[in-house]
């Protein structure tokens, strides 16, 4: 079936250094769903990328989609205390119609 | 508008029991699902509905079944629970299908033992 691989798994940085967490996938995707769970919390839907090369800004974040569109990436620029989190990709394509989440990468900020 | 609300938050189950998590969302979303989240796994689909009416498998469905009890209401029942059961669960709502960003509710914490 699809998977969806996602890395680091743990990534610990001091208050204003940069963060980046990458999405895989075995197959091409139609479209890549991120999500950012805070710590004791759920789930929220931060984007959402379908285009090839779709590249997308929110502030300090920058979401990319693969020209492939099989991988994905979220950058933080200069990070803060509140950026702490886990940071999951979910992704859809092929013959699965359904969302596949990554295992997310958990950021943690040193302040 | 409180989007999508779990009950309840908190549950100890003896292996053996029954129990039903309760999902309902005040969007007038068509799509709901049911997830677990278990440590350095993620998330894993249990069940969805794509539209009232109808239910659908996800990767994880052994031990679980689900009601689509209307357009608002969607909850997830374990009829003979078991430690491999313990887990967080979270249900979500999204407008129509896995191409629309979905609600996540606040989550249960269920311990079996």
């Amino acid at each position: 079936g699809q998977q969806v691989m996602q890395i680091p798994q743990y990534q610990h940085v001091q208050e204003g250094e940069d963060f980046t967490t990458y999405c895989n996938s075995s197959t091409t995707l139609s479209n890549i769903q991120w999500y950012k769970q805070r710590p004791g919390g759920h789930p929220v839907f931060l984007i959402q990328l379908v285009k090839s090369g779709e590249v997308k800004k929110q502030k300090r974040l920058t979401f990319q989609f693969g020209e492939a569109k099989k991988n994905s990436s979220l950058h933080i620029t200069a990070t803060q205390t509140t950026d702490v989190g886990t940071y999951f990709c979910a992704g859809r394509g092929g013959s699965n119609y359904k969302l596949t989440f990554g295992k997310g990468t958990l950021l943690t900020v040193n302040p | 508008n409180a989007g999508v609300t779990q009950t309840p938050k908190f549950q100890v189950l003896k292996t053996g029991q029954s129990m039903t998590l309760q999902c309902a969302q005040d969007m007038n979303h068509n799509s709901m699902y049911w997830y677990r989240q278990d440590p350095g796994m993620g998330l894993r689909l249990i069940y969805y509905s794509a539209s009232e009416g109808t239910t659908d498998k996800g990767e994880v469905p052994n031990g679980y079944n689900v009601s689509r009890l209307n357009k608002r209401e969607f909850s997830l029942r374990l009829e003979s629970a078991a430690p491999s059961q313990t887990s967080v669960y979270f249900c979500a709502s999204s407008g129509q299908g896995f191409g629309y960003e979905q609600y996540f509710g606040p989550g249960t914490r269920l311990t079996v033992t």
